[in-house]
C-alpha cells in the first residue's frame, strides 16, 4: 500500500534551517510528483512547492522562493524539503503528498516549531 | 498572487444537502480538487478533476464546475461529514498550486 513516512518533529531557533524528509513506499517513486503543504495551528492549508522525482524539476510558491529547496534521493525513494532563515511564522505542520491528478496520499505531517 | 475564495462556514442538518463553493478567476482553465480534513488528521481528497471521485469516497460527495466557481456537494449529510473542506487548483499558467481558505462544515 502507498505510504509516505515523514521525519520527526523539529524545534529550531530563528534564522536556522530545517530539512524534513518524506520516504515513499508502495509505488514507483519516480512516477508521481511530490508536493509540500504546510498548516499553522488553527489555520488553513498553504502550498509550499512541488518536485518531479524523475526529472528533479521543482516549483515553489512565490512566498517561499529563495528560502525553500525541495530535493530527492531516488535510491531511497525519499524527498526532502528544506526551509531556511526560519522565523516564528514558519511554525507549522509540514505535509508531503503524492500528486496523482490531485494529492491522493499524504504523510502524517512533521511539526516544526521555531522559537528562541 | 492568485487566490481561491471559500465561505468560512456552512451549516446543515443531518440528511440535508451541503454545498460549498470556491471561486477563482483561473477555474475555467484549471481543474479543481476538494479535500476533507478532520481535527488532528491529514487531509483526504474527496473529489478531483472538478467532478471525479476517488475510490473509497462515498457517492454522497460530488463536485461540479461552472465558470469561475466550483462546488462541492455533500448529499444526505451525516455527522461524520463535519470537517474542514478545502478547494485546491492552480493559477492560469499551471505553475503554482493554491488552496482556498477552507470552509468549516457544521452538522447541526
Amino acid at each position: 500500500q502507498v505510504q509516505l513516512v515523514q521525519s520527526g518533529a523539529e524545534v529550531k531557533k530563528p534564522g536556522a534551517s530545517v530539512k524534513v524528509s518524506c520516504k515513499a513506499s508502495g509505488y514507483t517513486f519516480t512516477s508521481y510528483d511530490i508536493n509540500w503543504v504546510r498548516q499553522a495551528s488553527g489555520q488553513g492549508l498553504e502550498w509550499v512547492g512541488w518536485m518531479n522525482p524523475n526529472s528533479g524539476n521543482t516549483g515553489y510558491a512565490q512566498k517561499f522562493q529563495g528560502r525553500v529547496t525541495i530535493t530527492k534521493n531516488t535510491s531511497i525513494s525519499t524527498a526532502y524539503m528544506e526551509l531556511s532563515s526560519l522565523r516564528s511564522e514558519d511554525t507549522a505542520v509540514y505535509y508531503c503528498a503524492r500528486d496523482n491528478w490531485g494529492l491522493d496520499f499524504w504523510g502524517r505531517g512533521t511539526r516544526v516549531a521555531v522559537s528562541s | 498572487s492568485y487566490e481561491l475564495t471559500q465561505p468560512p462556514s456552512v451549516s446543515v442538518s443531518p440528511g440535508q444537502t451541503a454545498r460549498i463553493t470556491c471561486s477563482g478567476d483561473a477555474l475555467p482553465k484549471q481543474y479543481a480538487y476538494w479535500y476533507q480534513q478532520k481535527p488532528g488528521q491529514a487531509p483526504v481528497m474527496v473529489t478531483y478533476k472538478d467532478s471525479e471521485r476517488p475510490s473509497g469516497i462515498p457517492e454522497r460527495f460530488s463536485g461540479s464546475s461552472s465558470g469561475t466557481t466550483v462546488t462541492l456537494t455533500i448529499s444526505r449529510v451525516q455527522a461524520e461529514d463535519e470537517a474542514d473542506y478545502y478547494c485546491q487548483s492552480a493559477d492560469s499558467s499551471g505553475s503554482y498550486r493554491v488552496f482556498g481558505g477552507g470552509t468549516k462544515l457544521t452538522v447541526l
